[in-house]
């Protein structure tokens, strides 16, 4: 099936700092998402991309849609204890109904 | 609205015994979906159902079964429990097909171990 590469697997950052991660695939996709989730919680969603190149903020969270359409990038600015989590990427495929995620980046912050 | 709700919380199984999960939404979703999570692997689509009386399987659909007889509940059975299938199980739901992937709302998980 489709493969999902994400990465980095997991980030030890202290209170502050800026954050990347970023997600490749060999496939095309036509819709990117971002979700977090929380110990003991489900996925929520964070950022959802359309288009290729779109650039898509949500507080101090920033997400972008890869212009080839295989890969796609999440920045967090200034990060908060708040902020830890697990994040996945999710793509789409054109014309199929499912979601492939990315293995998730886990992100621990020092205060 | 309660949104997604799943039931039960956690769950053991001894191997080979069945149950059922339970998945329940109250936002008159068409688009319903099971996945499971294992450390390291992310998110994997079990089964999906794009309305009432229509199924269709995932990425790791064996050994589990799913029925859409109501828009509201999209249980997942287990038919013969596996240690293979210790896992935290996730349900989610969307508005319609059409949106299912930018809308989905999950519930809380169902942690099942199996002996």
């Amino acid at each position: 099936g489709q493969q999902l590469n994400q990465s980095p697997q997991s980030m030890f950052i202290q209170e502050g700092e800026d954050v990347s991660m970023n997600c490749t695939s060999s496939s095309i996709f036509n819709t990117w998402l971002w979700y977090k989730q929380d110990p003991g919680e489900g996925p929520v969603l964070l950022i959802a991309l359309y288009k290729a190149g779109e650039l898509t903020s949500n507080g101090r969270l920033t997400a972008q849609f890869g212009i080839t359409r295989k890969d796609s990038f999440l920045n967090i600015s200034a990060s908060i204890p708040s902020d830890v989590g697990i994040y996945f990427c999710a793509g789409l495929i054109e014309g199929a109904q499912k979601l492939v995620f990315g293995q998730g980046t886990r992100l621990t912050i020092n205060p | 609205n309660a949104g997604v709700t799943q039931t039960p919380k956690f769950q053991v199984l001894k191997t080979g015994q069945s149950m059922t999960l339970q998945c329940a939404q109250d936002m008159n979703h068409e688009y319903m979906s099971w996945y499971r999570q294992d450390p390291g692997m992310g998110l994997r689509l079990i089964h999906y159902s794009v309305g009432a009386g229509i199924t269709d399987q995932g990425e790791v659909p064996n050994g589990y079964n799913v029925s859409r007889s109501t828009t509201e509940d999209f249980p997942l059975r287990l038919l013969s429990a596996a240690p293979s299938q210790t896992s935290v199980y996730f349900c989610a739901s969307s508005y319609s097909a059409a949106s299912a992937v930018y809308e989905q709302y999950f519930g809380p998980g169902t942690r099942l171990t199996v002996t």
